[in-house]
């Protein structure tokens, strides 16, 4: 079974903070697919970021970067210089085999000015 | 290039009785997935299509909810009789099948059912 542990429920930072979002997963397979998804409070779900388990190069865009280290199962998400438009719910998903998604729980990032 | 189209964005029904969600998929997709979203949690999927085929409809709760893509494009999610506890966002989202596949996402319709 494939499992997402997000296990910050809400983090507050002050805007210009650099912020780090955690991401644990669990899975048997060799080939799997990670991914970051932003959801505004809009509700819409956006699509940050896709990376497969072979390629454990971290990536950079912008004032966002992510982490992702197989030794530790985890892929995490870093916001450098965040920004009030960086207020969202991040979630951290994994595919398998098959194209479901398993989401973790989110975590609610709120940044004040 | 237009995204996920869902409608109606909110839905406010009595319970025991039904309601229909509609979702367009981004132009050339050939696989469509609806999922529930409560509150303070991630997405879970509820159906994957590919093409008009439902390949993936374990989680669907088969005795209140239906759904169908007739002509592999558009989707409909039906729930009949709504219950309380169904209020909750339903998320369409659409992909191109493939080792690269991702999943975009529609703006959600809000149900609440009173």
């Amino acid at each position: 079974a494939q499992k997402v542990t997000q296990a910050q429920t809400e983090i507050s930072v002050v805007e210009k903070e650099d912020v780090t979002l955690d991401c644990v997963y669990e899975t048997r397979d060799t080939t799997y697919y990670l991914f970051w998804y932003k959801q505004p409070p809009s509700g819409e779900l956006v699509f940050l970021i896709r990376r497969n388990s072979f390629d454990e190069q971290n990536e950079i865009s912008g004032r966002y970067s992510w982490n992702f280290q197989k030794s530790t199962s985890s892929f995490n998400f870093t916001i450098t210089a965040s920004q009030v438009v960086d207020s969202a719910v991040y979630f951290c998903a994994l595919r398998t085999s098959g194209s479901r998604l398993t989401f973790g729980e989110g975590t609610q990032l709120t940044v004040n000015p | 290039e237009a995204g996920v189209v869902q409608s109606p964005r909110y839905k406010i029904i009595e319970k025991k009785q039904p309601v229909a969600f509609w979702c367009n998929p981004i132009s050339g997709h050939n696989t469509l997935y609806w999922y529930l979203q409560n509150l303070g949690q991630g997405p879970e999927l509820l159906i994957r299509y590919e093409n008009e085929e439902a390949v993936d409809d374990s989680q669907l709760p088969k005795d209140r909810f239906s759904a169908e893509r007739l002509k592999g494009v558009d989707s409909t999610l039906k729930i009949q009789p709504a219950e309380l506890g169904d209020s909750a966002v339903y998320l369409c989202a659409s992909s191109f099948t493939g080792p690269k596949e991702t999943q975009y996402f529609g703006p959600g319709t809000r149900l609440l059912v009173l």
